[in-house]
């Protein structure tokens, strides 16, 4: 089934670094998401990409979907101890009468003061 | 407001009892899915539904079953053949089309059992 590598699987980083995390996969997607999940929560979606090279911003986060279709990537700049959780990448696939959503494994963001 | 409320937030449950979680969306969305989250772990498909009265096995439906008599609600039953039900466990929904708006989360419930 299509499935999606999501990198790092954690990471410890220093406030005010950059941070730079992926998902590939073999399969071509046409939507690619990224979500946030805050400790004991849901995921809550972050930024949607839609088309092949779109290069998107909100705030502090800018994602790309790879021209290929088949990656993306999500940056945090300067990072503040909020941004600590769980980043989940997603690929859209169509099914029979409607579409669904193919999850990475996440990584895991951890931030030290 | 609308949005995707899960309750509990947290339960207990003895060996060998069946439990089930609650799924309720007033987004008018037509399809709803249920996800199991182990620790440090990403997230499982369970079952999925894309119309009332219908729904689909995901990836580890195998102990877990589940209702759609309404659009609004969505219940997963964890059964006493699922193995090892403590988790974290997340409903969605969306619009069953190809949106800008991908899934909408619930706050999830942690399943315990003792």
């Amino acid at each position: 089934g299509q499935q999606l590598n999501q990198s790092p699987q954690s990471m410890f980083i220093q406030e005010g670094e950059d941070v730079s995390m992926n998902c590939t996969s073999s399969s071509i997607f046409n939507t690619w998401l990224w979500y946030k999940q805050d400790p004991g929560e849901g995921p809550v979606l972050l930024i949607a990409l839609y088309k092949a090279g779109e290069l998107t911003s909100n705030g502090r986060l800018t994602a790309q979907f790879g021209i290929t279709r088949k990656d993306s990537f999500l940056n945090i700049s300067a990072s503040i101890p909020s941004d600590v959780g769980i980043y989940f990448c997603a690929g859209q696939v169509a099914t029979d009468s409607s579409y669904k959503l193919i999850f990475g494994s996440g990584t895991r963001l951890l931030v030290r003061p | 407001d609308g949005g995707i409320t899960q309750s509990p937030k947290y339960l207990f449950r003895k060996e060998g009892q069946n439990v089930t979680l609650s799924c309720e969306q007033n987004l008018n969305h037509d399809a709803m899915y249920w996800y199991r989250q182990d620790p440090g772990q990403g997230l499982r498909l369970i079952y999925y539904s894309q119309i009332v009265n219908d729904f689909q096995k995901g990836d580890i439906a195998e102990g877990y079953s589940v209702s759609r008599e309404k659009k609004e609600s969505f219940p997963l039953t964890v059964t006493s053949a699922q193995k090892n039900p403590t988790a974290f466990y997340l409903c969605a929904s969306s619009s069953g089309q190809a949106s800008n708006y991908g899934y909408t989360f619930g706050s999830g419930t942690r399943l315990t059992v003792v």
